[in-house]
C-alpha cells in the first residue's frame, strides 16, 4: 500500500497570507486528487492531476504535480476564512482512493 | 453534479445495539460504493468496497461480520454496525462511483456515537 504523507499537518494563518501544503509518496502516483473537507461533511473534490509537471489553477488555488509524479502541492494565495478546512490528497488507483493524512488549515480573520 | 445522500446524518445508540446507515445515489446509478471511517482529526480510511449484486470487499483489519454491507440496488448501499461498542464511534462516509469510476461522489457522512 502506497503511503501518502502530507505536510504540514496543521496550519494556522491570518487572512491574506499565502500558504502551500504538500503531498508526497513513496512511489509514483497513477493520478492524484485534492479534496477539501469541512467539519461534519464529506470531502469535496477540488482537482485531479494526471500528467507529471501539470499545473492547474482554481481561482486562488494552484495545484502542481511533480515531474516524477511522486509529489504534489497546493498553493493558496491570499487565504480567506472560507478556505478553512481539512485538505486531503488522494491517490487514485483504479476505483480505489487512498487518502493522505490531511492538512488542517485555519484562516483567522 | 452527482448527489449522494446518507441517512441518518447522526445517530446515538447504546452499546450492544446495531445501527444501519444508508447511502443513496440520487441522480445516477452507482455500480460501486465505498465506505470510509474517519476518526476525529484523522483522514478517511477505506473500510470496504461494495459492488451491486455481489459481496463487499473488506480492507485488511475490518471485520466483515461486524460491519455488514448490502448493495442490493444500483442506488442504495447500507452499512450495518452490529453490536456496536464505544470504540465504533466515528464519522462514517460513503462514496459512489459511476460506471466509469472516474470520479467518486461523497456523501455528507453519518456521525455515530455509541454510549
Amino acid at each position: 500500500t502506497q503511503l501518502l504523507e502530507q505536510s504540514p499537518q496543521f496550519l494556522s494563518i491570518q487572512e491574506g497570507e499565502n500558504l502551500t501544503v504538500y503531498c508526497n509518496s513513496s512511489s509514483v502516483f497513477s493520478s492524484l486528487q485534492w479534496y477539501r473537507q469541512e467539519p461534519g461533511e464529506g470531502p469535496v473534490l477540488l482537482v485531479t492531476v494526471v500528467t507529471g509537471g501539470e499545473v492547474k489553477k482554481l481561482k486562488r488555488l494552484t495545484f502542481q504535480f511533480g515531474d516524477a509524479r511522486k509529489d504534489s502541492s497546493l498553493h493558496i494565495t491570499a487565504a480567506q476564512p472560507g478556505d478553512t478546512g481539512l485538505y486531503l490528497c488522494a491517490e487514485t488507483s483504479g476505483s480505489r482512493l487512498t487518502f493522505g493524512e490531511g492538512t488542517q488549515l485555519t484562516v483567522n480573520p | 453534479g452527482a448527489v449522494v445522500s446518507q441517512h441518518p446524518s447522526w445517530v446515538i445508540c447504546k452499546s450492544g445495539t446495531s445501527v444501519k446507515i444508508e447511502c443513496r445515489s440520487l441522480d445516477f446509478q452507482a455500480t460501486t460504493m465505498f465506505w470510509y471511517r474517519q476518526f476525529p482529526k484523522q483522514s478517511l480510511m477505506l473500510m470496504a468496497t461494495s459492488n451491486e449484486g455481489s459481496k463487499a470487499t473488506y480492507e485488511q483489519g475490518v471485520e466483515k461480520d461486524k460491519f455488514l454491507i448490502n448493495h442490493a440496488s444500483l442506488t442504495l448501499s447500507t452499512l450495518t454496525v452490529t453490536s456496536a461498542h464505544p470504540e465504533d464511534s466515528s464519522f462514517y462516509i460513503c462514496s459512489a462511483g459511476d460506471r466509469g469510476l472516474e470520479t467518486q461522489y461523497f456523501g455528507p457522512g453519518t456521525r455515530l456515537l455509541v454510549l
